[in-house]
């Protein structure tokens, strides 16, 4: 099993609609959680961490489950300027950095 | 407010050049990272450092070497470059393991 895994999509959806994107993870004991988005041909940067309670910013939220092992974020009423990929992002084994999914391609069409 | 930058930005090489990509960061982050990106690959660890003057290998080491000297830089060589090493290489940099990683604008390489 991958470290991490993710539907590479596309999604295409149109705008103001909400879209879900789920991640697995390998190991039980990562920590930290992340999302990022990528615009094409530019540097990932972060969206938003995950806690464990779940959280929220604005229009996205993101929700743990560590007995599942899998991660979403949750995006409502999309925007065209939601377009990109999303990276799901999960600490490794033991010290190790950071480890990416191959990423989530999103297309929000007018 | 800088944060990550890597230098050059495009370069394209010979078969069996060689080059060195500069990864800087002005953010007093110990823990420093070399990328790269293929299509349908993702993002895949080269190298890794965790202080100044040391070095990891990641997931696909060969043919690349690196250095630590400064806290602030994180050089990525590429003795005899070779057409699979076509990609673009993203540096990053973290505070500690397990928190948040900031990336440079990349660096497009081709090797002809």
């Amino acid at each position: 099993r991958k470290e991490v895994e993710q539907d590479p999509g596309p999604f295409n959806v149109p705008e103001g609609a909400t879209v879900a994107f789920n991640c697995t993870y390998s190991n039980s004991a990562s920590q930290s959680f992340f999302w990022y988005r990528q615009d094409c041909r530019k540097e990932p940067k972060l969206l938003m961490s995950v806690y464990s309670s779940g959280n929220e910013d604005g229009r996205f939220t993101a929700q743990l489950n560590r007995a599942s092992q899998y991660i979403s974020l949750l995006i409502r009423d999309s925007k065209l300027s939601d377009s990109a990929t999303y990276l799901c992002v999960v600490n490794g084994a033991g010290n190790t950095p950071l480890v990416f999914g191959k990423g989530t391609r999103l297309s929000v069409i007018a | 407010n800088a944060g990550v930058t890597q230098t050059p930005k495009f370069r394209v090489l010979k078969t069996g050049q060689s080059m060195t990509l500069l990864c800087a960061q002005d953010m007093n982050h110990e823990y420093m990272y070399w990328y790269r990106q293929d299509p349908g690959m993702g993002l895949r660890l080269i190298h890794y450092s965790v202080g100044e003057g040391t070095t990891a290998k990641g997931e696909v080491p060969d043919g690349y070497n690196v250095s630590r000297l400064k806290k602030q830089n994180f050089l990525l060589g590429l003795e005899s470059a070779a057409p699979s090493q076509t990609s673009v290489y993203f540096c990053a940099s973290s505070y500690s393991w397990g928190a948040e990683a900031f990336f440079g604008q990349g660096t497009r390489l081709t090797v002809v």
